[in-house]
């Protein structure tokens, strides 16, 4: 069974870029999340979708960051314009969605953005 | 507002344990561990709900103390693959979806 399936998983662009980091949840799950981890933040969610709807989007940054779910299997995370302090690895989490003793959460492999 | 993790970092030899704490200044209603090994993305451990109950997990288990609103996560007779940073992931809504994670402990197991 596939696992959370992110591209691309290295990203390399220049300040002033739009850059769109795609995820595939595992089949069957309703929650979507996308995180960002970096050394000083730490692992921050950004925000997350329930039955393809946005649920809690209170971690974007700030307009720049837009999340999209169009349909159960694929979401985007886009960043426009990308600037130096987006850098970070962009993690997708699925889970079930249903009661918490079975809303694990399985990480992607994440994409690991750097913006020059 | 995101947990606290103690210690921030520990090295272990092989064979030793080792007690990693989360602590919240809200009530919590689950806390969920996961570990991350370097350049990897988390996998997760274990879910503890408030209640006060502990968990088991091969030889790493947990416990939660709704009172101090905290949870420990206890590794025994550590291995070398028990390597990587872990991270305390607490849900304050109930609902299970949103949680904070903490600032993660490293943890370096040795020969």
């Amino acid at each position: 069974d596939a696992g959370v399936i992110q591209s691309p998983r290295h990203e390399v662009t220049e300040m002033g870029q739009e850059v769109t980091l795609r995820c595939k949840p595992i089949s069957g799950h309703n929650s979507l999340f996308w995180y960002r981890q970096t050394m000083m933040r730490g692992l921050e969610l950004l925000i997350y979708f329930n039955n393809n709807v946005p649920i809690d989007d209170s971690g974007m940054p700030e307009d720049r960051f837009s999340a999209k779910m169009p349909n159960a299997s694929f979401s985007t995370l886009k960043i426009q314009p990308s600037e130096p302090r987006d850098s970070a690895v962009y993690f997708c989490a699925s889970s079930r969605g249903g009661t918490v003793n079975t809303d694990t959460q399985y990480f992607g492999p994440g994409t690991r953005l750097t913006v020059l | 507002q995101q947990p606290v993790q103690s210690p921030q970092a520990v090295i272990l030899r092989e064979g030793e344990d080792a007690v990693i704490n989360c602590s919240s200044s809200k009530a919590l209603y689950s806390v969920h561990w996961y570990r991350q090994k370097h350049g990897e993305a988390p996998v997760f451990l274990m879910i503890l709900l408030k209640g006060g109950e502990q968990k088991g997990h091969e030889k790493i288990s947990a416990s939660f103390n709704e009172k101090k609103q905290q949870s420990s996560l206890y590794l025994t007779a550590s291995q070398l693959s028990y390597s990587g940073t872990y991270f305390c992931g607490t849900d304050y809504t109930g609902g299970g979806n949103k949680l904070t994670f903490g600032t993660g402990t490293q943890l370096k197991v040795e020969l």
